[in-house]
């Protein structure tokens, strides 16, 4: 299995631009998670889905950010506006149940000028 | 709620030398607890993990972590350092099946470095 996929793996936009993370779970995974990396806050969660379907999204920081799950193969995180302070490392994970391990993929590294 | 406390931030070891990342914890049920290892611009590879069962998990590059009930940690250790293992790595806590959050909270990470 090729593990989980993401792309781009480096993202540069200016503030005010519309952002779109891809993610291509593992095969066979029911569990989906997207993760926010930055100096100051670590590893933070912003949203879950459990086939296809979002269950908890209280981290996503306002509403700017939206993810959604079309079918069981991609995710995508979207981000607008963006915004000078959402540059960060942007991981997605899969997992094949709620409480088994959760493999990440490479991260899209994303700066907002 | 749920916890992780990595005191470390950075842990210095020459290499040949055993090696410990320290991890503690607080839920309130029965803890499921990870490694997790991040390499310089790569996403975090999963070492090991305790769910119930021995005390003493072993992993992927001859790492291995005890789990201490009483002491509410869950090291990261191995007998011999290599230079190879230099990276940062993170502890991470869920509650068990049936518990009251389903996230996994993690540590903010320890730098390990090793001297050739």
């Amino acid at each position: 299995d090729a593990g989980v996929i993401q792309s781009p793996r480096h993202e540069v936009t200016e503030m005010g631009q519309e952002v779109t993370l891809r993610c291509k779970p593992i095969s066979g995974h029911d569990y989906l998670f997207w993760y926010r990396q930055t100096m100051m806050r670590g590893l933070e969660l912003l949203i879950y889905f459990n086939n296809n379907v979002p269950i908890d999204d209280s981290g996503m920081p306002e509403d700017r950010f939206s993810a959604k799950m079309p079918n069981a193969s991609f995710s995508t995180l979207k981000i607008q506006p963006s915004e000078p302070r959402d540059s960060a490392v942007y991981f997605c994970a899969s997992a094949l149940t709620e409480t088994d391990t959760q493999y990440f993929g490479p991260g899209t590294r994303l700066t907002v000028l | 709620a749920q916890s992780v406390a990595q005191p470390e931030d950075q842990v210095n070891v020459a290499e040949g030398n055993p090696l410990t990342v320290k991890c503690t914890y607080s839920v309130s049920g029965n803890p499921y607890l990870f490694w997790y290892v991040q390499y310089p611009n790569r996403g975090l590879q999963f070492l090991l993990k305790y769910i119930t069962g021995d005390n003493l998990v072993k992993g992927s590059y001859g790492f291995e972590a005890e789990f201490n009930k009483s002491q509410t940690s869950f090291h990261l250790k191995k007998p011999s350092a290599l230079v190879s293992d230099s990276a940062l790595y993170f502890c991470a806590v869920r509650e068990g099946y049936g518990g009251a959050t389903n996230k996994l909270i993690f540590g903010t990470g320890t730098l390990l470095a090793v001297q050739p």
